[in-house]
Parts: C-alpha cells; structure tokens; sequence
C-alpha cells in the first residue's frame, strides 16, 4: 500500500501570510493527488486535483503543484475562513490512501 | 447537485454488524462513472478510506478491514450501503459516504453519521 506522509502536523500563521504544506508518497504517484480541506464538524471539501487543477468554486489563492512523490500544497495569503485541517490523498493505487493531515491556526 | 445522506444506528454493541446506507439524490448511481465510497474518521483523528463500489456491483475494499467489511448497491434505490461485521470499540467514528469522480477526487460527500460501538 502506498503511504502518505504530510508536513507539518500543524501550522500557526497570521492572517496574509503564504502557507505551504507538504505531502510525500512513498512511491510514484504520478500527479494522482487530490487535496482537501476539512472545518470542524464538517465533510472533507475537495480543493485540488491532479495534484494541480483547482476544483470548481474553489478561491484562486489555493494551489498545488508537485508530481512523483512530492508535492506541495499552497495558500498565497491566509484568510480567517481558511482555518481548517487539510488532507493529501493519493489516487494512483487502490486503496486510497489519506495524509495524516495539517492542521492550520490562526497566530 | 449531487447530494449524499447517510443513515442507520448511531449505537452498535460490541461484536455485532454495523448498517449504514447512503441515499443519493440529484443524479443516479446506475449512470456509471462513478465510484461510490466509504470513508471513515475516528474522533479527532484522520481520514480513512474503508473501500468502494461501482453501479455494477464491482468492489474494492481496504485490505485492512476487507475480511469484515461488504459494499452493495440497490440502484432501484439509488442507495448503496456498508455494512461491517464484529465491531469494536476501534470502529466508533464518523462515516462518510462520498463519490469519486472520473478525476478520482471524492467531490461530493455526506455529512458524516458518528457510530459508537459500546454495550
């Protein structure tokens, strides 16, 4: 099974600030990464796909890049609404697999 | 819009079956391209992919729960549903159903059903 490996656990930022979190497979995935947001209490939302392609409705200040094992996961200026747990997954392999998550705060 | 409901007990005694099904309004699952899912999450804790099925009936399962676990579909219905055997303990969570789309992102999903498994 292909394991994910996100960095870091969490992450403290101001209001503005870039924020970058990274994920590693632990074999090639080719861009088969899916990145989602999750607020308390709530469903996972799908943010970015194909490592790189923003879903539908989703702010132009999140993006995605990386391809292989390591990816890279980016918010270019935190705002208040994007305090949340983020999720890797790979979809190269079955069976799915999930990041352990980032969780993000406001500093 | 898709939507995705889960339903079935909240409480499950240790040792016996855990149900739940997942109603799907807005589009229907036998019109293929889509795979039907299963996540769960226990408390505070990450996500995990339980397993998958297709209109068809065709299923993937995680290997680490596949010796307990079944996925079928009614697609009269428009339902598919889990069902996971000899629980414990270590099976309260959330559940989630979702969709995976073509892209294989799970863009739609339910709003989580919390089971606890305690006598």
């Amino acid at each position: 099974d292909i394991q994910m490996t996100q960095s870091p656990s969490s992450l403290s930022a101001s209001v503005g600030d870039r924020v970058t979190i990274t994920c590693q497979a632990s074999q090639d995935i080719s861009n088969y990464l899916n990145w989602y947001q999750q607020k308390p209490g709530k469903a996972p939302k799908l943010l970015i796909y194909d490592a790189s392609n923003l879903e539908t409705g989703v702010p132009s200040r999140f993006s995605g890049s990386g391809s292989g094992t390591d990816f890279t996961f980016t918010i270019s200026s935190l705002q208040p609404e994007d305090i949340a747990t983020y999720y890797c997954q790979q979809y190269d392999n079955l069976p799915r697999a999930f990041g352990q998550g980032t969780k993000l705060e406001i500093k | 819009q898709v939507q995705l409901q889960e339903s079935g007990p909240g409480l499950v005694k240790p040792s016996q079956t855990l149900s739940l099904t997942c109603t799907v309004s807005g589009g229907s699952i036998s019109s293929g391209g889509y795979y039907w899912s299963w996540i769960r999450q226990h408390p505070g804790k990450g996500l995990e992919w339980i397993g998958y099925i297709y209109y068809s009936g065709s299923t993937y399962y995680n290997p680490s729960l596949k010796s307990r676990v079944t996925i079928s579909v009614d697609t009269s219905k428009n339902q598919f549903s889990l069902k996971l055997s000899s629980v414990t303990a270590a099976d309260t969570a959330v559940y989630y159903c979702a969709r995976e789309a073509p892209s294989g992102g799970d863009d739609y999903w339910g709003q989580g059903t919390l089971v606890t498994v305690s006598s």
